[in-house]
């Protein structure tokens, strides 16, 4: 089955240091995948797909399909980052459901 | 732009009652999902609808059914609520799958 694996519950790190949210996954095929993030009192929405290989507020993610994983970076966390993010993976192996995982808490400290 | 929009935002149920969350979206997307979302386990897939008229289970779907009305409306019913069942529902909504998600604002489900 499809699997989504964010190791982290809690992330917690000073303001202007570096970040990395990890999202490892289980998937046979070729997967899209997703990081979503939910801000305080705001609608979960997407921040970026590994398909458009942008960079979204700073934020960069790379699909390493050798060491399944999809991790998130910035090199300098600001205090509006702090949020709950989830890793999400969607492919047509497993009839395209997408499917989150259990999503890390950022907190950035002034 | 109202988007998705899921009724109701709070309600609280006593254990045994049954209840409706109705989902809508006004962004004409053919795919449909229900997620709950509880403390330490993320956000899990009730059940989805990649096009109108058809519907398929997800991660875990005891104790819940649905039905998509047309392409605007997904809705899922807690036939005999249990107190496992507190939890915060999603609805969400995409173009086609594999394509970016957007989400409803959430509804606080209380199974007492």
């Amino acid at each position: 089955a499809q699997r989504v694996t964010q190791p982290e519950k809690l992330l917690s790190v000073f303001k202007g240091a570096p970040v990395e949210l990890k999202c490892n996954y289980s998937y046979s095929g070729s997967p899209e995948l997703f990081w979503y993030v939910q801000y305080s009192r705001q609608r979960l929405q997407l921040l970026l797909r590994h398909i458009s290989r942008e960079s979204i507020k700073g934020f960069t993610a790379d699909l390493n399909k050798g060491e399944t994983s999809f991790h998130l970076k910035k090199p300098f966390a600001q205090e509006e980052d702090s949020a709950m993010y989830y890793c999400a993976l969607s492919g047509p192996g497993y009839g395209n459901k997408l499917v989150f995982g259990a999503g890390t808490i950022l907190r950035v400290k002034s | 732009n109202a988007g998705v929009t899921q009724t109701p935002k709070f309600q609280v149920l006593k254990t045994g009652q049954s209840m409706t969350l109705q989902c809508a979206q006004d962004m004409n997307h053919n795919s449909m999902y229900w997620y709950r979302q509880d403390p330490g386990m993320g956000l899990r897939l009730i059940y989805y609808s990649a096009s109108e008229g058809t519907t398929d289970k997800g991660e875990v779907p005891n104790g819940y059914n649905v039905s998509r009305l047309n392409k605007r409306e997904f809705s899922l019913r807690l036939e005999s609520a249990a107190p496992s069942q507190t939890s915060v529902y999603f609805c969400a909504s995409s173009e086609v799958v594999n394509t970016e998600a957007f989400f409803g604002q959430g509804t606080r489900l209380t199974v007492v």
